[in-house]
């Protein structure tokens, strides 16, 4: 079965700060896609990006990146120089080829101080 | 791309009571995916609905309580059958990524339960 374990709740750090959202996964297929989406306060579902199971490159989108590791099944999340703006819960999410239902993980609540 | 309308948008309602949310897509889907996402918490699977069969629902889920129709590739409704406070959530549906793309949400509805 599939699972999404996102072990950070709650972050806080201040503007300008860089910030590293973790994200493990469990899966026992071989073809599997990996998702972020990020919930601002507003409440709509905003995707960030969609990786592969077989393609680890790592992947930059201005303050953006995204690392994937297969060899220890995470996929981690870093915002550099955060803004305020960044302030909002980030879902990791996991989606196996065989029937392309999303499971999400629990959340970071990320916090940009002013 | 997909464009997902979700009716209602929110609603308050009465315990004991029965709610019918309406999703329609603006292109034919084989899945459709429900999803709950209760105050503070992330998204849970309810159940996937398939156009000519029934639904398949997740574990703690079940058709009594959330029956749910697919009567063709572009719409669905979920019933969140005599509602109690606990139902009280925010409830989405979806439709899965194809290669090289997100998945979509509608805008979800509000349900509030007194």
């Amino acid at each position: 079965a599939q699972k999404v374990t996102q072990a950070q709740t709650e972050i806080s750090v201040v503007e300008k700060e860089d910030v590293t959202l973790d994200c493990v996964y469990e899966t026992r297929d071989t073809t599997y896609y990996l998702f972020w989406y990020k919930q601002p306060p507003s409440g709509e579902l905003v995707f960030l990006i969609r990786r592969n199971s077989f393609d680890e490159q790592n992947e930059i989108s201005g303050r953006y990146s995204w690392n994937f590791q297969k060899s220890t099944s995470s996929f981690n999340f870093t915002i550099t120089a955060s803004q305020v703006v960044d302030s909002a819960v980030y879902f990791c999410a996991l989606s196996e080829a065989e029937d392309d239902k999303i499971i999400f993980g629990k959340g970071t609540r990320l916090h940009i101080l002013p | 791309s997909a464009v997902i309308s979700q009716k209602p948008s929110r609603d308050i309602c009465q315990r004991g009571t029965s709610l019918t949310i309406q999703c329609q897509v603006d292109s034919q889907v084989t899945m459709m995916f429900w999803y709950r996402q209760q105050p503070g918490q992330s998204l849970t699977l309810i159940a996937t609905a398939n156009q000519g069969s029934e639904a398949t629902y997740e574990s703690g889920f079940v058709i009594d309580k959330f029956p749910i129709s697919r009567p063709n590739l572009t719409f669905s409704t979920l019933t969140v059958s005599n509602m109690s406070p606990e139902d009280s959530s925010i409830y989405l549906c979806s439709v899965p990524h194809g290669v090289g793309t997100e998945a979509f949400f509608g805008q979800g509805t509000r349900l509030t339960v007194v």
